[in-house]
């Protein structure tokens, strides 16, 4: 079964400072990789998602993120942070099925 | 174009009643699935619904919990007994087709046992 670590529990960035989110996966084959975002008291809202193809995904509001199958990574990034992304941040693997497995989530805070 | 609606948005009970819980999928969806997402934690796979079919329940506990997804009307998650275990965000997403396809979450429900 696959599985998802997102290592930081809790990130504190500046404003205007780039931010960038780490989320690795265990799998044995090519996974389903999603970036979802929760804002407080809000459901999950998708930021980004690969399926194949280039390893490098453009998403919402910003944000990117690069799979590297050699490292199991699936990291997000932003070069610019503004205070609306403090949020806290989901990475999720499906593996070929409808079955989304999620890391515990890293919680952003932006400072002025 | 409604996205994925849930109701209630918050929802108290006390030990030993039950917990419904609605889920309304986008329109064109006919792919249910229920998450449970407990304090501190990420969200966990429940069930897998299509209309009138559980696909998968394997995410759901044995006893106390059942999921339905009518041919008319909502998905229901339907806790009986509650017990203070149960106090969690339970989300609920649909699909237009069955997987690897993106999954659309709605606002969830946070049920509080008292």
């Amino acid at each position: 079964a696959q599985s998802v670590t997102q290592p930081d529990i809790h990130i504190t960035v500046s404003e205007g400072a780039s931010l960038e989110l780490r989320c690795n996966y265990s799998y044995g084959a090519t996974p389903y990789l999603f970036w979802y975002v929760q804002s407080p008291g809000q459901g999950l809202q998708l930021l980004l998602k690969y399926f194949s193809g280039d390893t490098l995904v453009q998403g919402i509001k910003g944000f990117e993120a690069e799979f590297k199958r050699s490292q199991s990574s699936f990291n997000l990034r932003k070069p610019s942070v503004h205070w609306s992304d403090a949020a806290e941040y989901f990475c999720a693997v499906g593996a070929g099925d409808y079955k989304l497995s999620f890391g515990a989530g890293t919680t952003v805070t932006v400072r002025a | 174009n409604a996205g994925v609606m849930q109701n209630p948005r918050h929802l108290v009970r006390r030990r030993g009643q039950e917990a419904r819980l609605r889920c309304s999928p986008m329109k064109g969806h006919s792919h249910v699935y229920w998450y449970r997402q407990l304090p501190e934690e990420g969200l966990k796979f429940m069930v897998y619904l299509q209309k009138e079919n559980i696909i998968d329940e394997s995410g759901m506990p044995k006893e106390r919990f059942s999921a339905e997804f009518p041919k008319e009307g909502p998905s229901i998650l339907r806790i009986q007994q509650v017990v203070r275990g149960d106090s969690a965000a339970y989300f609920c997403a649909s699909s237009a087709t069955q997987g690897p396809d993106t999954q659309y979450f709605g606002p969830g429900t946070r049920l509080t046992v008292l």
